[in-house]
């Protein structure tokens, strides 16, 4: 497709389990972000990638939080024993460089993952 | 650290002009942002200022100063579909292009 996708659109899980959650970003985008959106509110950044390494990891919220990338491409970010306060939305966005200067590089959002730990 | 304020919810009508303000306290950031987000949907871009001043892009204005540490998105020729919620966001300094989102503003606009 043209745009970033992600899969599962919705996942309810229970507390303690590990979920994966993917993204597909834009052909041709370098760069990778995940970003967490809870009810009401603004989006977090959780960790960034420029092709398949990760310079910042600083948003992950805990050390059951981990992501990667292949093939600088296609993501997973992983929640092993899963607990309440991870439920969220879950976005992915790509750009086309990381280092833009002065200038703007525009960040597309895929539609997200809702997770819900019940 | 850095941080970004929005008013919670603007009201307005069709056909009216709004401004949806966004205050920060950031140490030093590239530019600031604007997205939009229809409930459930994904944010989008809306625009975006590198210096000071006004950029426009149709119906939509966003302006910045940051010797006052304050920018604000402008709406005009209100429509129902811009009803959503509206986010600025800065890229900060460093190496990474990553986002810090404001708190978000969340604009109904009434017939």
């Amino acid at each position: 497709g043209a745009g970033v996708s992600q899969s599962p659109s919705n996942k309810v899980t229970e507390k303690g389990k590990d979920v994966e959650l993917r993204c597909d970003p834009i052909s041709g985008h370098t760069a990778l972000y995940w970003y967490r959106q809870s009810l009401g509110q603004g989006l977090e950044f959780l960790i960034y990638f420029q092709g398949n390494s990760a310079p910042d990891k600083s948003g992950l919220p805990s050390d059951r939080f981990s992501a990667e990338r292949t093939g600088g491409s296609v993501s997973t970010l992983t929640i092993q024993r899963t607990q309440q306060e991870d439920s969220a939305v879950y976005l992915c966005a790509s750009s086309f460089s990381s280092w833009v200067g002065g200038r703007t590089d525009t960040q597309y959002f895929g539609p997200g993952t809702r997770l819900t730990v019940l | 650290g850095q941080s970004l304020e929005q008013p919670s919810e603007v009201t307005a009508v069709e056909g009216a002009i709004v401004q949806i303000n966004c205050t920060y306290q950031t140490s030093g950031f590239y530019g600031l942002s604007w997205y939009q987000q229809h409930d459930g949907g994904a944010p989008t871009f809306l625009s975006y200022n590198a210096l000071d001043g006004l950029e426009e892009t149709g119906r939509f204005s966003s302006f910045l100063s940051r010797s006052d540490s304050y920018g604000y998105l402008l709406l005009q020729e209100l429509q129902m579909k811009d009803s959503a919620s509206y986010f600025c966001a800065v890229r900060v300094l460093g190496a990474t292009n990553k986002l810090i989102f404001g708190t978000g503003t969340l604009l109904a606009v009434q017939p």
